[in-house]
């Protein structure tokens, strides 16, 4: 399978434990996005990064999650201390810069991660 | 700021009539533009985009949209609807030409009627 894959699938956690998810993009994608989605809610841009280097952060990411992509490759998305506000699905998405900034304009979703904090 | 505003969160159509979900966008820039489909319990599904060129954009499953300027518009549409279109459709605008990311809009559930 050369998809976008997220593990786990679905977590349930108590309120003030931490939890991490993984993301591992398409193989050959450079480009690696992290959305949020709540109930009833289209997904929001948490976070993004070209090859190992995040480039920007958004406002929803607060000091208690923090993301990483340390070779490149794989990414992980951690939330210490959860809140019941943190539940929702997380969603990874991945796409391809080639040379000279063209773009695919293809971002391909992993399954996403569904939080729940009871 | 870009934005999408998707009208109706709820759309119910009978099987084999016309599908119409629709989607305004605001953006301070020429904006590409996508249409996503969500079954229950999955990721988003690229079904088309606008970028460039042609403003009538074919995509999977059947469906198309078009992109209006005029109207800060660009409709999905889909002639005859069929059991499995029912899901959850998504609008995104591209906001950034630098990040790439996606704005989307808040979705509409599409159901269809046996």
């Amino acid at each position: 399978d050369t998809g976008v894959s997220q593990d786990p699938r679905h977590k349930i956690t108590k309120r003030g434990q931490n939890v991490t998810f993984r993301c591992d993009p398409i193989s050959e994608h450079n480009r690696l996005y992290w959305y949020r989605q709540t109930l009833g809610q289209g997904p929001e841009f948490l976070t993004y990064f070209q090859n190992e280097a995040q480039l920007e952060k958004s406002r929803l990411l607060s000091d208690r999650f923090s993301a990483e992509r340390p070779k490149g490759s794989f990414s992980t998305l951690e939330i210490q201390r959860t809140e019941q506000g943190d539940s929702a699905m997380y969603l990874c998405a991945s796409s391809l810069i080639v040379g000279g900034g063209k773009h695919t304009n293809e971002q391909f979703f992993g399954p996403g991660t569904r939080l729940t904090v009871l | 700021a870009q934005s999408v505003t998707q009208l109706g969160s709820h759309v119910s159509v009978s099987e084999g009539a016309l599908v119409l979900l629709r989607c305004n966008y605001s953006s301070s820039v020429p904006p590409y533009l996508f249409w996503y489909v969500q079954y229950p319990n999955q990721g988003l599904q690229l079904l088309l985009k606008y970028t460039t060129g042609a403003t009538l954009v074919k995509g999977i499953n059947g469906f198309e949209a078009e992109f209006k300027k005029s109207e800060t518009s660009f409709h999905l549409t889909k002639p005859s609807a069929h059991m499995s279109d029912a899901a959850e459709y998504f609008c995104a605008v591209r906001t950034n030409f630098g990040n790439e990311k996606l704005t989307f809009g808040t979705g509409t559930r599409l159901t269809i009627i046996p």
